[in-house]
């Protein structure tokens, strides 16, 4: 089955850009998401790429996508410490309807 | 703005019990699901629900496990007979569409089995 992985810790300080990296192994996924999740806090959606597309920007978050190395990265700008949070990467594969979860990365900015 | 509310937060329950998590997904949505994850492992799917009926459920899902949509606006998950190994965060998610709508997710029930 489809594997996605990602690394587990993350440490920036603040005013510093993070970038947030993911691997996954089936070509088939047709959209790529990353979640956050804040403590005692469900998953919140923060953005997602559609397979065809390469960069998607919203504000301090910029979405890459390289589909030939199987590599999806979120960088966000200016990190505040209110970003820190466990921030997971997901995908949906073609003709399907589940998320394929990473195992999250915690992010964490010293101020 | 709308959100996916679960109860309990937190149950603990003895091995062998039976429990149920609710669950309310916004209300205009149609398409439902619930996702586990085991402390220190990845978010599984577990179950999607579309229709009155299941779309689609994982190898996790097995016959211990079933889903309901009792009236309009609840969404369950029951555990028939709980193991040791059904300690999890249990998830919630509910999406107007399918592949490319965003889904939206509870803040989960953590399920302690003792």
């Amino acid at each position: 089955g489809e594997d996605v992985e990602q690394s587990l810790f993350l440490s920036v300080r603040e005013g510093d850009s993070s970038v947030i990296n993911c691997t996954y192994t089936d070509s088939s996924s047709t959209y790529l998401y990353w979640y956050k999740q804040e403590p005692g806090a469900g998953l919140q959606l923060l953005t997602y790429i559609f397979s065809n597309m390469d960069m998607k920007q919203d504000q301090r978050l910029t979405v890459l996508l390289n589909k030939k190395d199987k590599h999806l990265s979120l960088r966000i700008a200016d990190t505040q410490t209110g970003d820190s949070a466990i921030y997971f990467c997901a995908l949906i594969m073609e003709y399907g309807n589940k998320l394929v979860f990473g195992a999250g990365t915690i992010l964490r900015v010293k101020s | 703005e709308p959100e996916v509310t679960q109860t309990p937060s937190h149950q603990v329950t003895q091995m062998g019990q039976e429990v149920i998590l609710r669950c309310v997904p916004i209300s205009n949505h149609l398409y439902f699901y619930w996702y586990r994850q085991i402390l220190g492992q990845k978010v599984e799917f577990l179950v999607s629900f579309y229709n009155n009926e299941i779309s689609e459920k994982s190898e996790i899902f097995d016959d211990q496990f079933s889903v309901e949509r009792p009236d309009g606006s609840n969404f369950t998950l029951k555990i028939r007979s709980t193991k040791l190994e059904d300690s999890a965060m249990y998830f919630c998610a509910s999406s107007f569409g399918t592949v490319g709508t965003e889904a939206f997710f509870g803040q989960g029930t953590r399920l302690t089995v003792v």
